[in-house]
C-alpha cells in the first residue's frame, strides 16, 4: 500500500515559507513522489514531483530526504492563493494515483 | 488545449434512476481513474484503468461500474443510484510512466434524492 502520513493542517502567514512535512517510510525504490493540491470547488492540480535529488519549479520546491522516506513541499512566499489542501502521494507501477487524507493549508493576511 | 473534461457539472436525480457521468481526455493518457470526495473523507477512489479494456476497483466501487471502450473516455455508471451516492465526483488521467503528472477534471457535483 503506499502510504503516506501528512499533518491534518498547518498555518502560514501571507508572503511567509511554508514548508508542508510527508512521511513516507513504505517508499520503494522506483516510486515517485508527486504533491497534487486542492484549491476550493477546484479539481486536484499538479504542483512538483522527484524521485530522488531536490527539484524546483515555478510554483515550488521539493526536498527529499536521503533514505526517501520523507519529503517536504516548500512554498517560498506563501499567499492568499496558496490557501488549499496539499496531497503528497507515491506513484508506483499499477494503481499509480492513491490518495491520503492531504494537509489543509491556511494562509493568514 | 490539456483537458479532462467532464460533464455534466451539476446533477439532481432520484433514487434508482440510472445515471452516467462522463469523462473525456484529450491527451491520449493510457491511465485514468473515478474518485469520489465527501467531507472529512478525501479523495477516495472508485475505478481505475491501465488502457483500453483494463479497468480495476478501487477502495469503494460497490454501486458503480466503469468501461474503457476508447482512449480518451471513461464513464462511470449508476445503475440504481441511491442517497448515500451524493458526492462531489472527480476524474483523472495521466500517461503510465511515473515522472508525468496527472490531470483532473473540475468535478461533477451529484445529489442523489
Amino acid at each position: 500500500d503506499a502510504k503516506t502520513t501528512q499533518p491534518n493542517s498547518m498555518e502560514s502567514n501571507e508572503e511567509e515559507p511554508v514548508h508542508l512535512p510527508c512521511n513516507h517510510s513504505t517508499i520503494s525504490g522506483t516510486d515517485y513522489i508527486h504533491w497534487y493540491r486542492q484549491l476550493p470547488s477546484q479539481g486536484p492540480e499538479y504542483v512538483i514531483h522527484g524521485l530522488t535529488s531536490n527539484v524546483n519549479n515555478r510554483m515550488a520546491s521539493l526536498a527529499i530526504a536521503e533514505d526517501r522516506k520523507s519529503s517536504t513541499l516548500i512554498l517560498h512566499r506563501a499567499t492568499l492563493r496558496d490557501a488549499a489542501v496539499y496531497y503528497c502521494i507515491l506513484r508506483r507501477a499499477g494503481n499509480m494515483l492513491t490518495f491520503g487524507g492531504g494537509t489543509r493549508l491556511m494562509v493568514k493576511p | 488545449e490539456a483537458q479532462v473534461t467532464q460533464n455534466p457539472r451539476y446533477l439532481i436525480t432520484v433514487t434508482g434512476k440510472k445515471l452516467t457521468v462522463t469523462c473525456s481526455q484529450n491527451m491520449n493518457h493510457e491511465y485514468m481513474s473515478w474518485y469520489r470526495q465527501d467531507p472529512g473523507l478525501g479523495l477516495r477512489q472508485i475505478y481505475y484503468s491501465m488502457n483500453v479494456e483494463v479497468t480495476d476497483k478501487g477502495d469503494v466501487p460497490e454501486g458503480y461500474k466503469v468501461s474503457r471502450k476508447e482512449k480518451r473516455n471513461f464513464p462511470l455508471i449508476l445503475e440504481s443510484p441511491s442517497p448515500n451516492q451524493t458526492s462531489l465526483y472527480f476524474c483523472a488521467s495521466s500517461l503510465v510512466p511515473l515522472n508525468t503528472e496527472a490531470f483532473f477534471g473540475q468535478g461533477t457535483r451529484l445529489t442523489v434524492v
